[in-house]
């Protein structure tokens, strides 16, 4: 159990650009969630899959966001066009199933920096 | 519709004094709730969680919370501080479909 990656760990871009952040959860973990964490403040939902099934979309992911979990194991998280207000960290999750009650266990974060 | 609320920003105690963080939270269904650590620049690491089993949970790093229903309440206690112990604190909520709602945070400090 090598537990949740995240790469790149830091991203420094420029407005207008396109990034993509990769997720890799522990292995057979069938849930993976994306949160994103701006200065001070806690971890707010974005989204979520099911395996390759993505369930749910937070209103917060305009549509310059997308995620796909294509094989149900790792996941990515693209931001077009970035704008300075998408500077946040990025935070992936990963749980064993859909169960409220299992633990999520956390990526260290893509930290994401527009200029 | 579930939120929590984390009153204190910041608390700061001694080395050796009590921890007393708090959280209250809100929920239209029966909640899982969580408190997680924080260090630089790493991820949230899961300290201890209630499940509707016993109100009064254990967690790691000698940290434990109780849950009161009629006060919607999850305070995070410990009773010694150490150095170690300096982090931040977010308490979550978790409803349907396991995604959760985080409070804002408390920074603990703990002086010498």
């Amino acid at each position: 159990d090598t537990g949740v990656s995240q790469d790149p760990r830091h991203k420094i871009t420029k407005r207008g650009q396109n990034v993509t952040f990769r997720c890799d959860p522990i292995s057979e973990h069938n849930r993976l969630y994306w949160y994103r964490q701006t200065l001070g403040q806690g971890p707010e939902f974005l989204t979520y899959f099911q395996n390759e099934a993505q369930l749910e979309k937070s209103r917060l992911l305009s549509d310059r966001f997308s995620a796909e979990r294509p094989k149900g194991s790792f996941s990515t998280l693209e931001i077009q066009r970035t704008e300075q207000g998408d500077s946040a960290m990025y935070l992936c999750a990963s749980s064993l199933s859909e169960s409220s009650t299992d633990t999520q266990y956390f990526g260290p974060g893509t930290r994401l920096t527009v200029l | 519709a579930q939120s929590v609320t984390q009153l204190g920003s910041h608390v700061s105690v001694s080395e050796g004094a009590l921890v007393l963080l708090r959280c209250n939270y809100s929920s239209s269904v029966p909640p899982y709730l969580f408190w997680y650590v924080q260090y630089p620049n790493q991820g949230l690491q899961l300290l201890l969680k209630y499940t509707s089993a016993a109100t009064l949970v254990k967690g790691i790093n000698g940290f434990e919370a109780e849950f009161k229903k009629s006060e919607t309440s999850f305070h995070l206690t410990k009773p010694s501080a150490h150095m170690r112990d300096a982090a931040e604190y977010f308490c979550a909520v978790s409803g349907n479909a396991g995604k959760s709602t985080f409070g804002d945070g408390t920074t603990l400090t703990v002086k010498p």
